[in-house]
């Protein structure tokens, strides 16, 4: 079974500090993802990565960065974290570009008092 | 662009049927999924189907597609206190790794 580990499962931090979450998949998949999940909006997608050291913006990167410097490894970076950057965010993994089933971790809840 | 709608709400009795609704709008091949995110958790896959297929049943799941009118349904029979969570519709985009995923509906189970 795929694996898919997130450091935290609850953070919190303060306004102003530079907040990284860390996500560690076990099978060797070339795709990684960083979702943001709030009530009443779904998921929305920040960044992705097709490999090391690529990223890619998806529809909401601003105040994000990211980092992939081992395939395995995928972290999302708040410069300087503001409130409304509280929320779940969602890291996943898939196999490759194809028609893969992305498989999750099990979320980080951040609030930014 | 593509797109992908569920209802937001479901409320059933303990022993019924389930069926959860998604329409999608990418007219290519593709792949249609199902996640399950129960309070707290991350989304754990449950089922998916390729646009080609019109039926796929696994335990008490049964995915069934309707190609022309892009509409998807997941039916959960005999459905458990357990069962209750949020059940999301995804879309496989094109050669991207993307999915596109709907708003999720909530499945409240009643004993």
């Amino acid at each position: 079974d795929v694996k898919v580990t997130q450091s935290s499962r609850y953070l919190v931090k303060r306004t102003g500090e530079k907040v990284f979450l860390e996500c560690v998949q076990d099978m060797d998949h070339e795709n990684m993802f960083w979702y943001r999940q709030d009530p009443g909006l779904g998921l929305r997608l920040i960044y992705f990565s097709y490999d090391v050291k690529m990223k890619e913006k998806g529809d909401i990167p601003e105040g994000y960065s990211v980092s992939r410097e081992k395939k395995e490894r995928f972290s999302l970076i708040l410069e300087s974290a503001s409130t409304n950057q509280t929320s779940m965010y969602l890291c996943a993994s898939s196999r490759d570009r194809g028609h893969q089933p992305q498989h999750f971790g099990d979320g980080t809840r951040l609030s930014i008092l | 662009g593509e797109d992908v709608e569920q209802s937001l709400f479901l409320s059933v009795r303990e022993g019924d049927s389930s069926v959860i609704n998604c329409t999608y709008t990418d007219s290519s091949s593709t792949y249609l999924y199902w996640y399950k995110q129960e309070p707290g958790a991350g989304l754990q896959l449950l089922t998916y189907i390729f646009s080609n297929m019109d039926m796929k049943q696994d335990q008490r799941l049964t995915v069934l597609l309707n190609k022309k009118d892009k509409h998807l349904s997941l039916r959960i029979a005999d459905t458990q206190t357990g069962d209750s969570a949020i059940y999301f519709c995804a879309e496989s985009i094109g050669n991207t790794g993307k999915l596109i995923f709907g708003q999720g509906t909530t499945l409240q189970v009643k004993p």
